[in-house]
């Protein structure tokens, strides 16, 4: 079945360090990519996203490429701030019919200290 | 923004009581869904719902689960006996489209605590 793995946590960097977090997939038909962001306390919001291989998401000086030959997404930041301290999801969505759900990987916790 | 709310954040119960999870979706969507997350482990689907019916379920969402849109602004999710693993933070979620395009949008959560 359709599956994510992202590395493993916690993730702890200084403010101003550039951030890696990796994200490989498995799906059988085409999938959507997402990176999803949850702040401590709150619900699981949207950061970037990606429909097509070669496409790059960005948001909030966060980016991804979707890369079909190596079946990843790879979240960047060239400067994280203390404010980025969240749990970080990939997940993906299949294109075409019949499929609703998202598939996440088991999140990648990030601590920036000042 | 358009926001999910979920009610309440918090539920504690006992084994074997029903539980009601409610979610406010956005106005104009058209596609709702509920995940779970048992602490420390991955976010998990349950279910999708479009017109007014089940489009898609997992195998965690068997006998004991249901959902229901009871009027054109709430969407539920009832567990008829609960047990000690149901416990977990519980995630609404809505999409205009099937999330493909433009991801979902989810709530708050709501921790599910059974005792």
């Amino acid at each position: 079945g359709d599956s994510v793995t992202q590395m493993e946590g916690p993730v702890t960097l200084s403010e101003e360090a550039f951030l890696t977090i990796n994200c490989t997939y498995t799906a059988t038909g085409y999938p959507s990519l997402f990176w999803y962001v949850q702040y401590p306390g709150e619900g699981l919001q949207l950061l970037l996203k990606a429909t097509k291989a070669d496409d790059k998401g960005s948001n909030k000086g966060f980016e991804a490429t979707y890369r079909k030959e190596t079946t990843s997404f790879h979240l960047e930041k060239g400067s994280v701030q203390v404010s980025d301290s969240a749990v970080y999801f990939c997940a993906l969505t299949l294109s075409g019919a019949g499929s609703y759900q998202l598939t996440f990987g088991k999140g990648t916790k990030l601590s920036v200290i000042p | 923004e358009p926001e999910v709310t979920q009610t309440p954040s918090h539920q504690v119960t006992q084994m074997g009581q029903e539980v009601i999870l409610r979610c406010v979706p956005i106005s104009n969507h058209l596609y709702f869904y509920w995940y779970r997350q048992i602490l420390g482990q991955k976010v998990e689907f349950l279910v999708s719902f479009y017109n007014n019916e089940i489009s898609e379920k997992s195998e965690i969402f068997d006998d004991q689960f249901s959902v229901e849109r009871p009027d054109g602004s709430n969407f539920t999710l009832k567990i008829r006996s609960t047990k000690l693993e149901d416990s977990a933070m519980y995630f609404c979620a809505s999409s205009g489209d099937r999330g493909r395009r433009n991801g979902y949008t989810f709530g708050s959560g709501t921790r599910l605590t059974v005792v």
